[in-house]
Protein backbone atom coordinates (compact mmCIF):
# COMPACT_ATOMS: atom_id res chain seq x y z
CA UNK A 1 0.00 0.00 0.00
CA UNK A 2 0.97 3.61 -0.27
CA UNK A 3 3.59 4.70 2.28
CA UNK A 4 4.45 7.96 3.63
CA UNK A 5 8.11 8.25 5.24
CA UNK A 6 8.50 10.97 7.86
CA UNK A 7 11.57 11.86 9.60
CA UNK A 8 13.29 12.64 12.30
CA UNK A 9 10.40 10.58 14.67
CA UNK A 10 11.75 12.11 17.76
CA UNK A 11 13.63 15.66 18.05
CA UNK A 12 14.90 17.09 21.33
CA UNK A 13 16.23 20.98 20.81
CA UNK A 14 17.11 23.87 23.04
CA UNK A 15 14.46 27.13 22.94
CA UNK A 16 15.30 29.06 19.95
CA UNK A 17 16.57 26.58 17.57
CA UNK A 18 15.03 25.80 14.29
CA UNK A 19 13.66 22.21 13.22
CA UNK A 20 12.97 20.91 10.09
CA UNK A 21 10.31 17.53 9.55
CA UNK A 22 10.29 15.71 6.52
CA UNK A 23 7.64 14.04 4.93
CA UNK A 24 8.15 11.52 1.71
CA UNK A 25 5.72 9.92 -0.40
CA UNK A 26 7.79 6.86 -1.03
CA UNK A 27 5.64 5.23 -4.21
CA UNK A 28 3.36 7.47 -5.58
CA UNK A 29 3.68 11.02 -6.31
CA UNK A 30 2.14 13.72 -3.84
CA UNK A 31 1.10 16.59 -4.99
CA UNK A 32 -0.63 17.32 -1.95
CA UNK A 33 0.44 16.71 1.55
CA UNK A 34 -1.48 17.56 4.69
CA UNK A 35 0.68 19.17 8.27
CA UNK A 36 -1.56 18.17 11.24
CA UNK A 37 -0.43 19.05 15.03
CA UNK A 38 -1.64 16.74 17.97
CA UNK A 39 -1.12 17.82 21.60
CA UNK A 40 -1.57 15.09 24.35
CA UNK A 41 -4.88 13.57 24.83
CA UNK A 42 -6.44 16.12 22.01
CA UNK A 43 -7.56 15.36 18.47
CA UNK A 44 -5.10 16.11 14.75
CA UNK A 45 -5.86 19.60 14.41
CA UNK A 46 -4.91 20.71 10.47
CA UNK A 47 -2.31 23.22 10.21
CA UNK A 48 -1.95 23.52 6.31
CA UNK A 49 -2.37 22.14 3.21
CA UNK A 50 1.07 22.06 0.93
CA UNK A 51 1.19 21.93 -2.50
CA UNK A 52 4.01 20.95 -4.71
CA UNK A 53 5.19 24.07 -6.38
CA UNK A 54 2.96 26.75 -4.94
CA UNK A 55 2.80 28.44 -2.09
CA UNK A 56 1.49 26.18 1.33
CA UNK A 57 -1.97 27.47 2.67
CA UNK A 58 -2.67 27.56 6.29
CA UNK A 59 -5.65 27.39 8.25
CA UNK A 60 -6.81 30.11 10.02
CA UNK A 61 -4.46 30.81 13.45
CA UNK A 62 -1.16 29.35 12.14
CA UNK A 63 1.44 31.54 11.55
CA UNK A 64 3.25 31.02 8.32
CA UNK A 65 6.14 32.33 9.22
CA UNK A 66 6.63 30.29 12.69
CA UNK A 67 6.11 27.37 10.24
CA UNK A 68 7.53 27.22 7.12
CA UNK A 69 6.42 24.36 4.38
CA UNK A 70 8.29 23.52 1.24
CA UNK A 71 7.07 21.15 -1.39
CA UNK A 72 9.48 21.58 -3.93
CA UNK A 73 8.86 17.88 -5.32
CA UNK A 74 6.55 15.51 -5.69
CA UNK A 75 7.68 13.04 -3.14
CA UNK A 76 8.71 15.61 -0.38
CA UNK A 77 7.02 18.04 1.93
CA UNK A 78 9.25 19.65 4.32
CA UNK A 79 7.41 21.64 7.65
CA UNK A 80 10.08 24.00 9.40
CA UNK A 81 9.46 24.97 13.17
CA UNK A 82 11.18 28.27 13.27
CA UNK A 83 12.84 29.60 16.69
CA UNK A 84 11.18 26.91 18.48
CA UNK A 85 9.64 27.41 22.42
CA UNK A 86 7.98 25.35 24.56
CA UNK A 87 4.72 25.69 23.30
CA UNK A 88 5.78 24.26 20.27
CA UNK A 89 6.62 21.27 21.87
CA UNK A 90 4.07 18.53 20.25
CA UNK A 91 3.63 15.78 17.95
CA UNK A 92 3.91 16.97 14.52
CA UNK A 93 1.93 14.31 11.47
CA UNK A 94 2.16 14.59 7.66
CA UNK A 95 -0.72 13.09 5.35
CA UNK A 96 -0.84 12.73 1.67
CA UNK A 97 -3.56 11.05 -0.44
CA UNK A 98 -3.16 8.96 -3.56
CA UNK A 99 -4.71 10.93 -5.24
CA UNK A 100 -7.24 13.74 -5.40
CA UNK A 101 -9.94 12.69 -3.55
CA UNK A 102 -8.40 9.58 -1.92
CA UNK A 103 -7.87 8.58 1.28
CA UNK A 104 -5.05 10.40 3.01
CA UNK A 105 -1.83 7.96 4.18
CA UNK A 106 -0.08 9.30 7.31
CA UNK A 107 3.32 9.68 8.07
CA UNK A 108 4.48 7.92 11.53
CA UNK A 109 4.81 11.63 12.82
CA UNK A 110 7.51 13.50 14.72
CA UNK A 111 7.51 14.32 18.09
CA UNK A 112 9.01 17.47 19.21
CA UNK A 113 9.99 18.89 22.41
CA UNK A 114 11.53 21.87 22.72
CA UNK A 115 13.38 22.51 26.44
CA UNK B 1 -16.01 25.49 6.63
CA UNK B 2 -17.05 21.83 8.13
CA UNK B 3 -17.52 21.20 11.76
CA UNK B 4 -17.30 17.93 13.47
CA UNK B 5 -18.60 16.82 16.69
CA UNK B 6 -18.29 13.20 17.97
CA UNK B 7 -19.33 11.16 21.16
CA UNK B 8 -18.52 10.20 23.20
CA UNK B 9 -14.89 11.54 24.34
CA UNK B 10 -14.09 8.00 26.24
CA UNK B 11 -16.05 4.70 26.22
CA UNK B 12 -15.78 1.58 28.47
CA UNK B 13 -17.02 -1.46 27.53
CA UNK B 14 -17.13 -4.80 28.62
CA UNK B 15 -14.81 -7.52 26.23
CA UNK B 16 -17.23 -8.99 24.05
CA UNK B 17 -19.91 -6.45 23.88
CA UNK B 18 -20.38 -3.80 21.58
CA UNK B 19 -19.08 -0.09 20.88
CA UNK B 20 -20.85 2.76 19.50
CA UNK B 21 -19.24 6.11 18.69
CA UNK B 22 -21.12 8.78 17.00
CA UNK B 23 -20.26 12.08 15.06
CA UNK B 24 -22.12 15.24 13.40
CA UNK B 25 -21.29 17.18 10.81
CA UNK B 26 -22.36 20.39 9.34
CA UNK B 27 -21.48 20.72 5.38
CA UNK B 28 -24.62 19.08 3.54
CA UNK B 29 -22.15 18.61 0.58
CA UNK B 30 -19.88 16.38 2.54
CA UNK B 31 -19.62 12.89 1.19
CA UNK B 32 -17.01 11.13 2.53
CA UNK B 33 -16.43 10.07 5.80
CA UNK B 34 -13.38 8.25 7.17
CA UNK B 35 -13.10 6.51 10.81
CA UNK B 36 -9.48 6.16 11.91
CA UNK B 37 -8.13 4.26 14.90
CA UNK B 38 -4.67 5.59 16.38
CA UNK B 39 -2.88 3.95 19.55
CA UNK B 40 -0.57 5.48 21.91
CA UNK B 41 2.08 7.51 20.28
CA UNK B 42 1.50 6.06 16.38
CA UNK B 43 -0.33 7.75 13.60
CA UNK B 44 -3.83 7.11 13.00
CA UNK B 45 -4.69 4.16 10.96
CA UNK B 46 -7.94 4.02 8.62
CA UNK B 47 -9.80 1.37 9.96
CA UNK B 48 -13.21 2.28 7.67
CA UNK B 49 -14.59 4.51 5.29
CA UNK B 50 -18.20 5.77 3.69
CA UNK B 51 -19.29 7.57 1.00
CA UNK B 52 -22.38 8.91 0.62
CA UNK B 53 -23.89 6.87 -2.08
CA UNK B 54 -24.52 4.24 0.51
CA UNK B 55 -26.17 3.94 4.01
CA UNK B 56 -24.09 1.36 5.65
CA UNK B 57 -20.70 -0.28 5.06
CA UNK B 58 -19.36 -3.18 7.51
CA UNK B 59 -15.74 -5.00 7.56
CA UNK B 60 -15.61 -7.81 9.78
CA UNK B 61 -16.40 -6.54 13.68
CA UNK B 62 -16.60 -3.12 11.94
CA UNK B 63 -20.01 -1.45 10.82
CA UNK B 64 -19.91 2.30 9.90
CA UNK B 65 -23.58 3.88 9.03
CA UNK B 66 -24.85 7.55 7.79
CA UNK B 67 -27.52 9.24 7.79
CA UNK B 68 -27.30 12.53 5.44
CA UNK B 69 -30.62 13.81 6.12
CA UNK B 70 -29.29 13.95 9.93
CA UNK B 71 -25.76 15.08 9.07
CA UNK B 72 -24.74 12.12 11.56
CA UNK B 73 -22.45 8.97 11.05
CA UNK B 74 -21.48 6.05 13.21
CA UNK B 75 -19.21 3.66 14.20
CA UNK B 76 -20.08 0.53 15.43
CA UNK B 77 -17.44 -2.10 16.90
CA UNK B 78 -18.76 -5.80 17.71
CA UNK B 79 -17.84 -8.39 19.88
CA UNK B 80 -15.11 -6.06 21.17
CA UNK B 81 -11.76 -7.32 22.00
CA UNK B 82 -8.66 -5.69 23.90
CA UNK B 83 -6.57 -5.15 20.94
CA UNK B 84 -9.76 -2.46 20.05
CA UNK B 85 -8.34 0.06 23.07
CA UNK B 86 -7.72 2.67 21.34
CA UNK B 87 -8.25 6.59 20.76
CA UNK B 88 -10.90 6.50 17.47
CA UNK B 89 -11.41 9.95 14.83
CA UNK B 90 -13.93 10.24 12.54
CA UNK B 91 -13.55 12.80 10.14
CA UNK B 92 -15.43 14.34 7.52
CA UNK B 93 -13.90 16.38 3.93
CA UNK B 94 -13.86 20.33 4.23
CA UNK B 95 -13.63 22.85 1.11
CA UNK B 96 -15.21 19.95 -1.34
CA UNK B 97 -12.03 18.16 -1.36
CA UNK B 98 -12.36 14.27 0.29
CA UNK B 99 -8.78 14.56 0.89
CA UNK B 100 -8.42 17.10 3.26
CA UNK B 101 -10.47 15.97 6.20
CA UNK B 102 -11.05 17.71 9.59
CA UNK B 103 -11.32 15.50 12.59
CA UNK B 104 -13.56 14.93 15.40
CA UNK B 105 -12.33 15.52 19.11
CA UNK B 106 -11.33 11.58 19.57
CA UNK B 107 -13.21 8.79 21.70
CA UNK B 108 -11.16 6.57 23.97
CA UNK B 109 -12.42 3.45 23.98
CA UNK B 110 -11.24 0.77 26.95
CA UNK B 111 -11.80 -2.69 25.93
CA UNK B 112 -12.59 -4.18 30.20
CA UNK B 113 -11.62 -7.57 30.50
Amino acid sequence: GAVVSQHPSWVICKSGTSVKIECRSLDFQATTMFWYRQFPKQSLMLMATSNEGSKATYEQGVEKDKFLINHASLTLSTLTVTSAHPEDSSFYICSAPTANNQPQHFGDGTRLSIL
Amino acid sequence: GENVEQHPSTLSVQEGDSAVIKCTYSDSASNYFPWYKQELGKRPQLIIDIRSNVGEKKDQRIAVTLNKTAKHFSLHITETQPEDSAVYFCAAPTMNRDDKIIFGKGTRLHILP
